[in-house]
């Protein structure tokens, strides 16, 4: 059960795309479809932004997506807003456990 | 709408027991697998354990396994994790998470979480 490994840090400007990379093995983020990404404001809970690898829930704007290739999973946030900013954590299934990265703060300049 | 309310946190001795519980409501719980996870002061997610709508399978955190227990009751709407042996290293905020499924493919909606904390 390692961690799935994120960058620590990614920022950009309103209205530019940034991208977070979620870098995981052949028996988690490789091995399944279940990859799933969180955002988390200081002090709240975790909200779900992306299931599944690239699907949005409802109310989740479409400003978000996501997508894998291999072992890698990646979220993309295109014209970012300064709500945007906040910590993103990936997480993917694992033969019966589930397993987080460790966390992207994301600012926006 | 989805409500989740976890209680039960405080602080606690090393060495010793609490049980956290998860009130559900807005949904039919018994239909949807339920996840625990924590996050210690100032770090990252850590998934602790899942359920399913059943209670027919339980899964844990190699950190976990042997000490923490979760459970439910359909008929109450509540979840529960029975925390025993509790380290330094088990002081978090532990959230209660619905899953998008009866058999578990991923944590959905969130609680707000309640704060344990291993202390002497």
């Amino acid at each position: 059960q390692s961690a799935l490994t994120q960058p620590a840090s990614v920022s950009g400007s309103p209205g530019q795309s940034i991208t977070i990379s979620c870098t995981g093995t052949s028996s988690d983020v490789g091995g399944y479809n279940y990859v799933s990404w969180y955002q988390q404001h200081p002090g709240k809970a975790p909200k779900l932004m992306i299931y599944d690898v690239s699907n949005r829930p409802s109310g989740v704007s479409n400003r978000f997506s996501g997508s894998k290739s291999g072992n890698t999973a990646s979220l993309t946030i295109s014209g970012l807003q300064a709500e945007d900013e906040a910590d993103y954590y990936c997480s993917s299934y694992t033969s019966s456990s589930w397993v987080f990265g460790g966390g992207t703060k994301l600012t926006v300049l | 709408q989805v409500q989740l309310v976890e209680s039960g946190g405080g602080v606690v001795q090393p060495g010793g027991s609490l049980r956290l519980s998860c009130a559900a409501s807005g949904f039919t719980f018994s239909s949807y697998g339920m996840h625990w996870v924590r996050q210690a002061p100032g770090k990252g997610l850590e998934w602790v354990a899942f359920i399913r709508y059943d209670g027919s399978n339980k899964y844990y955190a190699d950190s976990v396994k042997g000490r923490f227990t979760i459970s439910r009751d359909n008929s109450k709407n509540t979840l529960y994790l029975q925390m025993n042996s509790l380290r330094a290293e088990d002081t978090a905020v532990y959230y209660c998470a619905k899953d998008r499924d009866p058999y578990g493919s991923g944590a959905g909606y969130w609680g707000q979480g309640t704060l344990v904390t291993v202390s002497s």
